[in-house]
């Protein structure tokens, strides 16, 4: 069965220093991964599409299929960065349905 | 601005009194979704609806219902609700279609049952 797995609850970095939210998932084929965010108070909302190669504020993610992982990274974090993270994959037995993890929660401080 | 909006945003009901919750879109999506959300923990799928279709997860106790009347709207009805009810509940909607884009959450109605 398809799972993603974030294995930090909780990450606390200063202000400037590198991130890295880690991702780890087992599926069967070529999945497609996301990443959300949620602000505090405020809804959750797509950050990045692995399929689409981009950067968004700054946050980089690549598909290692080798190591089944799909780590979030940021060099330089900002205290607007604070918020919970959630990585996501489609469920192979329906095309339209997201697998979550539990999340991890990034606190940035100055 | 097209979005997905959650009513209520807060919500006190009595164990075993009857609740709906409600989703409704602007972005014109085929799909809708209802996800439960307890503390600390991923969002977990009960059902979603593609157009009138109506897929419900294997582990979605009898407990929990949904309607969707028209495009923009999709309720979650929770007949009986018990104290292990009480999380947060995530209306999202995506395209459909064969390119997947993700989804569009709206801000979730966090229910407390008493």
């Amino acid at each position: 069965a398809q799972r993603v797995t974030q294995p930090e609850k909780l990450l606390s970095v200063f202000k400037g220093a590198p991130v890295e939210l880690k991702c780890n998932y087992s599926y069967s084929g070529s999945p497609e991964l996301f990443w959300y965010v949620q602000y505090s108070r405020q809804r959750l909302q797509l950050l990045l599409r692995h399929i689409s190669r981009e950067s968004i504020k700054g946050f980089t993610a690549d598909l290692n299929k080798g190591e089944t992982s799909f780590h979030l990274k940021k060099p330089f974090a900002q205290e607007e960065d604070s918020a919970m993270y959630y990585c996501a994959l489609p469920d192979s037995g329906g095309y339209n349905k997201l697998i979550f993890g539990a999340g991890t929660r990034l606190a940035v401080h100055p | 601005d097209a979005m997905v909006i959650q009513n209520p945003r807060y919500q006190v009901t009595q164990f075993g009194k009857p609740v709906t919750l409600s989703c409704s879109q602007t972005l014109n999506h085929n799909v809708m979704y209802w996800y439960q959300q307890k503390s600390s923990q991923a969002p977990k799928l009960l059902f979603h609806y593609y157009d009138k279709d109506f897929n419900n997860e294997a582990d979605t106790p009898d407990n929990f219902q949904s309607r969707r009347p028209n495009t923009s709207f999709c309720f979650l009805d929770i007949r009986s609700p018990g104290l292990g009810d009480t999380a947060m509940y995530l209306c999202a909607t995506s395209r459909g279609g064969t390119v997947f884009y993700g989804y569009t959450f709206g801000s979730g109605t966090r229910l407390t049952v008493v």
